[in-house]
């Protein structure tokens, strides 16, 4: 079974300052990985996805399959970027597109 | 284009009662799921759906039931309210299941009494 873990619940950063977030996972083949967010009061929505090698917001992931990590980077802090974020993984496998999300990151960004 | 509508936003049910939170969506979407959201604990699947008249269990299915007669619609059934089942409940949508991400909907907040 597939298993995301964040393990920082609480990432508070100052305005500019670099910011990530990170998430690692646990899962025999090969995944697709997914960075939602969910600002205050507002649906979850899709932040990245890992297949598409894009940048969103400023923010930037990279999979790393050695270290079994999907880590959130973004190197200068917002306070727009108050939100809660969430790694989620899916397992690329016919039938199963199910996505097991992390326990999610709350970030602060202080003015 | 709407997306994933959901209904009620808030209810408060009283310990054993039943209810239905409503999802539709208007996209043609072929997968839909149901997750609730407890704080700290993240997004658990309760049930999902890969296409009308087919459902499935997710990790917490216990005290749920679910239906899918339509692509568009897929109604989450409560029968016996108990305070465990306080959480938020959000509906999600996808087209082609983990490829493209999921489409979510406002959330329900259900609070047991």
């Amino acid at each position: 079974a597939q298993r995301v873990t964040q393990p920082e619940k609480l990432l508070s950063v100052f305005k500019g300052a670099p910011v990530e977030l990170k998430c690692n996972y646990s899962y025999s083949g090969s995944p697709e990985l997914f960075w939602y967010v969910q600002y205050s009061r507002q649906r979850l929505q899709l932040l990245l996805r890992h297949i598409s090698r894009e940048s969103i917001k400023g923010f930037t992931a990279d999979l790393n399959k050695g270290e079994t990590s999907f880590h959130l980077k973004k190197p200068f802090a917002q306070e727009e970027d108050s939100a809660m974020y969430y790694c989620a993984l899916s397992p690329l496998l016919y039938g199963n597109n199910r996505l097991a999300f992390g326990k999610g990151n709350q970030v602060v960004v202080i003015p | 284009n709407a997306g994933v509508t959901q209904t009620p936003k808030f209810r408060i049910l009283k310990i054993g009662q039943s209810m239905t939170l409503q999802c539709t969506q208007d996209m043609n979407h072929n997968y839909m799921y149901w997750y609730r959201q407890d704080p700290g604990m993240g997004l658990k699947l309760i049930y999902y759906s890969v296409g009308a008249g087919i459902t499935d269990k997710g990790e917490v299915p216990n005290g749920y039931n679910v239906s899918r007669s339509t692509t568009e619609d897929f109604p989450l059934r409560l029968e016996l309210a108990a305070p465990s089942q306080t959480s938020v409940y959000f509906c999600a949508s996808s087209y082609s299941g983990q490829r493209y991400g999921y489409t979510f909907g406002s959330g329900t907040r259900l609070t047991v009494v």
